[in-house]
């Protein structure tokens, strides 16, 4: 696989457990944001996304929360499986342009 | 049903050499657009299409060239490759419009001597 994401932060959670994976984003006029995961060797995979004018939505076993005054988004996966195990990637649109934050490794403890 | 497909997968150049990365998409997609990855850095936009024949610039367009001539192929060409071009370099591709699903490749590993 790539060995991308060596010095990126991570967060270690047990099987079952719920896990929160937390982005700063930079430009307050970005209007839409995207959550991605990347598992070693593969191209992004979509997760979930939202729009500016709402605060959170919820898909399967994951929910994202924006925070437009502080800029802070956050992913929270529902009861964490071991297929969880990736690097989660936030994502900033404005006008045509999604631009990634660094990114955050999830590891799964079984 | 192929997705977004990315050639060669590995690639190594010598500075100085040039060479081009290709993409298709068989979606129909309007938006496409190239990223690169290096360790502990994300993925950075390079370039960006909304429609054939169009193109623009994104975070790190030095030392690449596009072009968009039919909706389905979006080349990102290295004219004189340099160690710091040394990246996983992902093509990915939407429908039309500023939002949705942002569909991508399987990545090409890209290594300058």
């Amino acid at each position: 696989g790539e060995s991308v994401g060596l010095h990126l932060p991570t967060l270690s959670v047990q099987e079952g457990d719920n896990s929160i994976i937390n982005c700063a984003y930079s430009n307050s006029a970005s209007d839409y944001f995207i959550w991605y995961k990347q598992e070693s060797g593969k191209g992004p995979q979509f997760i979930i996304d939202i729009r500016s004018n709402m605060d959170k939505r919820q898909g399967q076993r994951v929910t994202v929360l924006l925070n437009k005054t502080v800029k802070h988004l956050s992913l929270q996966i529902a009861a964490t499986q071991p297929g969880d195990s990736a690097v989660y990637f936030c994502a900033e649109s404005s006008s045509y342009k999604l631009i990634f934050g660094s990114g955050t490794r999830l590891l799964v403890r079984p | 049903n192929a997705g977004v497909t990315q050639t060669p997968k590995f690639q190594v150049l010598k500075t100085g050499q040039s060479m081009t990365l290709q993409c298709a998409q068989d979606m129909n997609h309007e938006y496409m657009s190239w990223y690169r990855q290096d360790p502990g850095m994300g993925l950075r936009l390079i370039h960006y299409s909304v429609g054939a024949g169009i193109t623009d610039q994104g975070e790190v367009p030095n030392g690449y060239n596009v072009s968009r001539s039919t909706t389905e192929d979006f080349p990102l060409r290295l004219l004189s490759a340099a160690p710091s071009q040394t990246s996983v370099y992902f093509c990915a591709s939407r429908d039309g419009g500023q939002t949705g699903e942002l569909f991508f490749g399987e990545g090409s590993r890209l290594t300058v001597l």
